[in-house]
């Protein structure tokens, strides 16, 4: 079965720090990968997601993921954020087959907070 | 497009009453799903459909039901509510890509439905 770990729970940082938000993945196979954000009293929506080509996936907002297949990682990052960044933050990884549809899990999801 | 709603955005329910939660998306996607939020546990699937009329058991199912009658709806149902699904439920819709094997693309999410069960 599939499983994703984020390893942070809850990040503070500081307007103008950088960012990075581990993501890993137990699958073997072919996946593809997302990371949605949730800002406060919203739904999630998608940031970014990779399906192939280029490992080092840029999204909105100025956020991008690189894919690393061999450590099984698909972590985020952001030069530097802003106080709007704060949110909560889900990777999720499609995969693997199971009975013709493609399993979607989502890790527990990382609160960002940024302090101005 | 509206893209996908959700009605209600609040109930609160008493301890063995049922209600029914309604998504509907009017994106044309094949797959729709059924998430609930909890604090320190993310997105546990429900149920979730691969298509009009067909639907299938997520990872935490029990005590919900769920049909997909029209492609654009999917409803969950609650038979006898109980505190432990007091939480906040999403609906999600996405493309099936159509490629060998069927990969679904991103999902598209709805509102929310925060339920209280007393």
């Amino acid at each position: 079965a599939q499983s994703v770990s984020q390893h942070n729970h809850h990040v503070i940082l500081s307007e103008a720090a950088s960012l990075e938000l581990g993501c890993n993945y137990s699958y073997g196979g072919t996946v593809n990968l997302f990371w949605y954000v949730q800002y406060p009293g919203q739904h999630l929506q998608l940031l970014l997601k990779y399906f192939s080509g280029d490992p080092l996936v840029k999204g909105i907002k100025g956020f991008e993921a690189e894919f690393i297949k061999s450590k099984f990682s698909f972590n985020l990052r952001k030069p530097s954020v802003q106080w709007s960044d704060t949110a909560e933050y889900f990777c999720a990884v499609n995969g693997p087959y199971s009975g013709g549809y493609q399993k979607v899990t989502f890790g527990i999801g990382t609160k960002l907070q940024v302090i101005p | 497009n509206a893209g996908v709603t959700q009605t209600p955005k609040f109930r609160v329910l008493k301890t063995g009453q049922s209600m029914t939660l309604l998504c509907a998306q009017d994106m044309n996607h094949e797959y729709m799903y059924w998430y609930r939020q909890d604090p320190g546990m993310g997105l546990r699937l429900i149920h979730y459909s691969v298509g009009e009329g067909t639907t299938a058991k997520g990872e935490v199912p029990d005590g919900y039901n769920v049909s997909r009658l029209k492609k654009q709806n999917f409803l969950l149902g609650l038979e006898s509510a109980a505190p432990s699904q007091t939480s906040v439920y999403f609906c999600a819709s996405s493309y099936e890509l159509g490629l060998a094997g069927a990969q679904t693309d991103t999902q598209y999410f709805g509102p929310g439905t925060r339920l209280t069960v007393l």
